[in-house]
């Protein structure tokens, strides 16, 4: 069955630092994998996606991620993290043709000045 | 500018009580969804529609009911058999259900029990 999994639902850095949320897949083929990221009550806005291609991807605000497939792994990363990044960023994935789309539990991504 | 209301933003149910969340998009997207969020478990599909007048259960159906009368709008019905509503309930949209296509969202609204 579909999954995917965020290690770590909470991870604090420094203003400047790098910034590395984990992200970890399950599915039979590679799927299509998204990042969101979540203010305090609002919805969900896209930071970057793959598809197919190039396994790294860039995204809005500074934000890559690298689709492995080996690892089964999309971890997103920055390199030097702003206080405006302080937000909660959920890792998805949707099969090839599929409808619906997994979430993962999140990770609440503090900013320390 | 095109996109999803969510209305209300903060909604109250009594005991036994059903209500009715609205959600209407107008980007013109085909597919639509109603995720349910609760602190440090992610986002849950309750119900999708792929077309108007068509919708599937999702992973947590029980104690919810949608239509789709309407390609813009997918009320989500909370009824008296869901015995935990407390929580944020967001409406997706996306434009084509095969594609690989990102998903729109709403800004929420948040489900407490009096």
């Amino acid at each position: 069955a579909q999954s995917v999994t965020q290690l770590g639902s909470h991870v604090s850095v420094s203003e400047g630092a790098l910034v590395l949320l984990r992200c970890n897949y399950s599915s039979s083929v590679p799927p299509y994998l998204f990042w969101y990221v979540q203010y305090p009550n609002q919805g969900l806005q896209l930071l970057l996606k793959y598809t197919t291609g190039a396994t790294l991807v860039k995204g809005i605000n500074g934000f890559e991620a690298e689709f492995k497939k080996s690892e089964t792994s999309f971890h997103l990363t920055k390199p030097s993290a702003h206080m405006s990044d302080a937000a909660e960023y959920f890792c998805a994935s949707r099969n090839t043709g599929g409808f619906k789309t997994i979430f993962g539990a999140g990770t609440r991504l503090f900013v320390k000045a | 500018d095109g996109g999803i209301t969510q209305s209300p933003k903060y909604l109250f149910r009594k005991e036994g009580q059903n209500v009715t969340l609205s959600c209407e998009q107008n980007l013109n997207h085909d597919a639509m969804y109603w995720y349910r969020q609760d602190p440090g478990q992610g986002l849950r599909l309750i119900y999708y529609s792929q077309i108007v007048n068509d919708f599937q259960k999702g992973d947590i159906a029980e104690g919810y009911s949608v239509s789709r009368e309407k390609k813009e709008s997918f009320p989500l019905t909370v009824t008296s058999a869901q015995k935990n509503p407390t929580a944020f309930y967001l409406c997706a949209s996306r434009m084509d259900s095969s594609t690989n296509e990102k998903l729109f969202f709403g800004s929420g609204t948040q489900l407490s029990v009096l």
